[in-house]
């Protein structure tokens, strides 16, 4: 069975602490993804990768930077967290050109 | 640019009667339309897809949905809700050949009464 996991269902954080969302997949896929969801605006994608050591850019990467050493793992860095980064973060990942996203079960992270 | 819309942010319905979920899109390029489910405190879920073909496409759970290219929809149905059919439902479209991006809708959220 397909599984991504990420490392945390709920965290609190302080403004401007540096935070770290780990999601890990073990499906050997080569995409993965950064969402956050927000009531009323959907997903939005924050960052992507097709590779190890590959990022590029979705819609909202203002305030995020990603890391990508392993092929199996991903992770989302908030330099300094601010309130308006309170979110549910949900990250996927998928084969190359199979256009189906497989999803984590998210990551509800309140910044206070 | 892609673009996605569900009109409908909340639908109530009753337990064992129809439903239907809409959904638009716009694009200038060919896509790739998707429905995927969010169960209460869970990720999403695949529910169904179309990439090509027959445009009546049938999913997981009972649901279906219809593509109409000259209405640039894909709206999802299911003749008989269950209590368990409650959840939050997103479209999503992805550009033929471009890497496996997706643009989601903002979401249905659909609550079926007993």
């Amino acid at each position: 069975d397909v599984k991504v996991t990420q490392s945390s269902r709920y965290l609190v954080k302080r403004t401007g602490e540096k935070v770290f969302l780990e999601c890990v997949q073990d499906m050997d896929h080569e995409n993965m993804f950064w969402y956050r969801q927000d009531p009323g605006l959907g997903l939005r994608l924050i960052y992507f990768s097709y590779d190890v050591k590959m990022k590029e850019k979705g819609d909202i990467p203002e305030g995020y930077s990603v890391s990508r050493e392993k092929k199996e793992r991903f992770s989302l860095i908030l330099e300094s967290a601010s309130t308006n980064q309170t979110s549910m973060y949900l990250c996927a990942s998928s084969r190359p050109l199979s256009y189906e996203q497989y999803f984590g079960p998210g990551t509800r992270l309140t910044v206070t | 640019a892609q673009s996605v819309t569900q009109l409908d942010s909340q639908v109530p319905v009753f337990e064992e009667a129809p439903v239907e979920l809409r959904c638009n899109y716009s694009s200038s390029v060919s896509v790739y339309l998707f429905w995927y489910v969010q169960y209460p405190n869970q990720g999403l879920q695949l529910l169904l897809k179309y990439l090509s073909g027959s445009t009546l496409v049938k999913g997981i759970n009972g649901f279906e949905a219809e593509f109409n290219k000259s209405q640039t929809s894909f709206h999802l149905r299911k003749p008989s809700v269950h209590i368990s059919d409650t959840a939050e439902y997103f479209c999503a479209v992805s550009p033929v050949n471009t890497g496996n991006q997706f643009y989601f809708g903002t979401g249905t959220s659909l609550t079926v009464i007993p």
